[in-house]
């Protein structure tokens, strides 16, 4: 069946500091893998795509990471913000052109 | 700011009435999908529009359905509304597949009481 599972599901942190969420996948065949960041009640922002042959991307303090053998990803916020408080979702893409979504890590960043 | 604006931002119905939302893509995007996230939950895909036909569908009951307009805009529409329609929303608008990058509007948030 194909999932996506995040951990931690809830994470706090304080400002300035760094922080690394984790995703697995089972999305066979796989074609890319997307993370977002979406604001309480606001539509989703994406952050990063990256595809098979990718290790690694960066957006500024957000860096994502690949390993397609073991199918994980991560993304790690560095020098965190108070505006970094979100919800942070993984999406896997297959070759049947459906999005599978993780059910998203909760990230409150606290003075 | 992506592009893609969406409304009403908020709307109240009652169960079983009809609701109508909208979703205006981005310029020079060609599909357009729609979402349903309930609270605490990742978003559900809806259904998918690409150059004004239907282009996949998730699992969601014939009462959900949809319309693009040759300017790419979209409609969806929910008869009969239920008390577990209540969610959030979300229009995405692309050039081409599901697998190009979406880009999300600010979404609808749906109350049926």
């Amino acid at each position: 069946k194909n999932q996506v599972e995040q951990s931690p599901q809830s994470l706090i942190i304080l400002e300035g500091k760094n922080c690394t969420l984790q995703c697995n996948y089972t999305v066979s065949p796989f074609s890319n893998l997307r993370w977002y960041k979406q604001d309480t009640g606001r539509g989703p922002v994406s952050l990063t795509i990256m595809t098979f042959s990718e290790n690694t991307k960066s957006n500024g303090r957000y860096t994502a990471t690949l390993d397609a053998d073991t199918k994980q990803s991560s993304l790690h916020i560095t020098a965190s913000q108070l505006s970094d408080s979100a919800s942070y979702i993984c999406v896997v893409g297959g070759n049947n052109r459906k999005l599978i979504w993780g059910l998203g890590t909760s990230l409150a960043v606290n003075p | 700011e992506t592009g893609v604006t969406q409304s009403p931002t908020h709307l109240i119905k009652t169960r079983g009435q009809q609701v109508t939302l909208r979703c205006s893509s981005q310029s020079g995007h060609n599909t357009v999908s729609w979402y349903q996230q309930a609270l605490g939950q990742g978003p559900q895909f809806i259904f998918q529009y690409y150059r004004e036909e239907e282009n996949g569908r998730g699992n969601f009951p014939p009462r959900f359905s949809g319309l693009q307009f040759p300017n790419y805009s979209s409609e969806l529409n929910v008869n009969a509304l239920e008390l577990d329609d209540s969610a959030l929303y979300l229009c995405a608008s692309s050039w081409g597949t599901v697998e190009e990058e979406q880009y999300f509007g600010p979404g609808t948030r749906l109350t049926v009481t």
